[in-house]
């Protein structure tokens, strides 16, 4: 079946440094990647998404590029801010049998924190 | 645009009582998903319903069930709930049903079982 994996959490950064979170996956057909965010309190929001090999997603100052050679969509940003601070899942969806279906496969999550 | 709003956004029940949780979808959008999020489990998926057709189901037993109306407003009810059902119900949104369709999520339901 499908899943996702990211790395182990949380992450405590200071402001202005370099992020990497990692995701790889495993799917049984043609996967679309995605990341999303989640505030306090908050539900989900879509953060950036990639469709195929080799897409780069972008949002926010925030990238991933979908790498079907390694089943990897690592979430990275160049410097971040005390704002950044939220829960962040990697997810994919899978198309079947050249059908796809609104269904998430998410990854555990990964925390972040970042001071002043 | 109004987003995806739930209803009710806190809950508690006692075991053994039934539930029943409600999701409006934002304007257009036909398809409707519902996850479940626990601390332990994370987030896993529900079911997935489209124009009033469930799609896909995820692995939950039969206490767990729901149903898309014809404006695509979107119910889930839970029977015979159980200390464990404990968790933040999440509903999203899609224009149809499909991978590269953005799914937008509602702020969610918790969920307390006594």
């Amino acid at each position: 079946g499908n899943s996702v994996t990211q790395m182990e959490g949380p992450v405590t950064l200071s402001e202005e440094a370099f992020l990497t979170i990692n995701c790889t996956y495993t799917a049984t057909g043609y996967p679309s990647l995605f990341w999303y965010v989640q505030y306090p309190g908050e539900g989900l929001q879509l953060l950036l998404k990639a469709t195929k090999a080799d897409d780069k997603g972008s949002n926010k100052g925030f990238e991933a590029t979908y790498r079907k050679e390694t089943t990897s969509f690592h979430l990275e940003k160049g410097s971040v801010q005390v704002s950044d601070s939220a829960v962040y899942f990697c997810a994919l969806s899978d198309r079947a049998g050249g059908t796809s279906y609104g269904k998430l496969t998410f990854g555990q999550g990964t925390i972040l924190t970042v001071h002043p | 645009k109004a987003g995806v709003t739930q209803t009710p956004r806190y809950l508690i029940k006692t075991r053994g009582q039934q539930v029943t949780l409600s999701c409006s979808p934002i304007s257009g959008h036909r398809s409707v998903s519902w996850y479940q999020q626990t601390p332990g489990q994370g987030l896993q998926f529900l079911f997935e319903y489209f124009s009033e057709t469930q799609r896909n189901k995820g692995n939950f037993p039969g206490r767990f069930s729901g149903r898309q109306f014809s404006n695509s407003r979107s119910e889930m009810n839970v029977s015979t709930l159980e200390l464990g059902d404990s968790a933040l119900y999440l509903c999203a949104s899609s224009l149809a049903s499909g991978s590269v369709n953005e799914q937008f999520f509602g702020p969610g339901t918790r969920l307390t079982v006594l």
